[in-house]
C-alpha cells in the first residue's frame, strides 16, 4: 500500500517569508508525528497528533511554527516569518496507533532552504 | 531528559567484514528500542526494533539485543555488502509526558562499504 507521502519535496524561500508543508500519512494511521532533521541538531520531535485529542507540541521551537491535522488525516506543518536557521528537512512520520511499541513509518521529507 | 549516544562515524569497511555500531541511551520510562536506516536520497527506514529487555530485533542479516543492563542497542552485521552503506539511526520511544510517545534519535552514524 502506499507510504507516507510529503509534499513539496524541496521549497525555497526567502527569510522573512511564511511556507506550508504537506503530509499525507498512511491510511487508517491515527497518529501523526513531524520531525526536523538538520545538520547540526540531528532528528528532533516537533508535534504528535492522535486522533482528535488535543496535540503534543512540546517539540516546537517557537510560536513561528504551527501544525493541523484535518479530518484525522493530512497535516500541514506551517512556518511563518522563516529564519535561515530554519533550514532542514522536515519529516513526517505516521503508526497505527499511539502505544509505545507502534512503528513509526517515515515520508520522504521535504528540504526547506531558506536563503 | 531521555538521550541516545551512538558512536561517531564515518564507518568505512570492506565487503563481507563484521560490523559493530554502539548505541547507548538514557530514558526516564521503559522505553522501546529501533534502529532506523536512511540509504542515500531515501527516507528513514525501519531496520528493527526491540520492545523488551533481552528481545533481539532482527532483518536483513542485522541484529541488535535490548540489554537494560547496560542499557545498551548495539547494531551488528556479520557480513556487510556495499548495498549496506547509509546512515544508521539508534532511536528510543518513551512518554513525554506532555501526551504522547515520541522518537528521541541518536545523530546517526554513516556507514560505507567498499568492494
Amino acid at each position: 500500500g502506499a507510504g507516507v507521502s510529503q509534499s513539496p519535496s524541496n521549497k525555497v524561500t526567502e527569510k522573512g517569508k511564511d511556507v506550508e508543508l504537506r503530509c499525507d500519512p498512511i491510511s487508517g494511521h491515527t497518529a501523526l508525528y513531524w520531525y526536523r532533521q538538520s545538520l547540526g541538531q540531528g532528528l528532533e520531535f516537533l508535534i504528535y497528533f492522535q486522533g482528535n485529542s488535543a496535540p503534543d507540541k512540546s517539540g516546537l521551537p517557537s510560536d513561528r511554527f504551527s501544525a493541523e491535522r484535518t479530518g484525522g488525516s493530512v497535516s500541514t506543518l506551517t512556518i511563518q516569518r522563516t529564519q535561515q536557521e530554519d533550514s532542514a528537512v522536515y519529516l513526517c512520520a505516521s503508526s497505527a496507533g499511539q502505544r509505545g511499541t507502534d512503528t513509526q513509518y517515515f515520508g520522504p521529507g521535504t528540504r526547506l532552504t531558506v536563503l | 531528559g531521555d538521550s541516545v549516544t551512538q558512536m561517531e562515524g564515518p564507518v568505512t569497511l570492506s565487503e563481507e567484514a563484521f560490523l559493530t555500531i554502539n548505541c547507548t541511551y538514557t530514558a526516564t520510562g521503559y522505553p522501546s528500542l529501533f534502529w532506523y536506516v536512511q540509504y542515500p536520497g531515501e527516507g528513514l527506514q525501519l531496520l528493527l526494533k526491540a520492545t523488551k529487555a533481552d528481545d533481539k530485533g532482527s532483518n536483513k542479516g542485522f541484529e541488535a539485543t535490548y540489554r537494560k543492563e547496560t542499557t545498551s542497542f548495539h547494531l551488528e552485521k556479520g557480513s556487510v555488502q556495499v548495498s549496506d552503506s547509509a546512515v544508521y539511526f539508534c532511536a528510543l520511544k518513551d512518554w513525554t509526558g506532555a501526551g504522547s510517545y515520541q522518537l528521541t534519535f541518536g545523530k546517526g552514524t554513516k556507514l560505507s562499504v567498499i568492494p
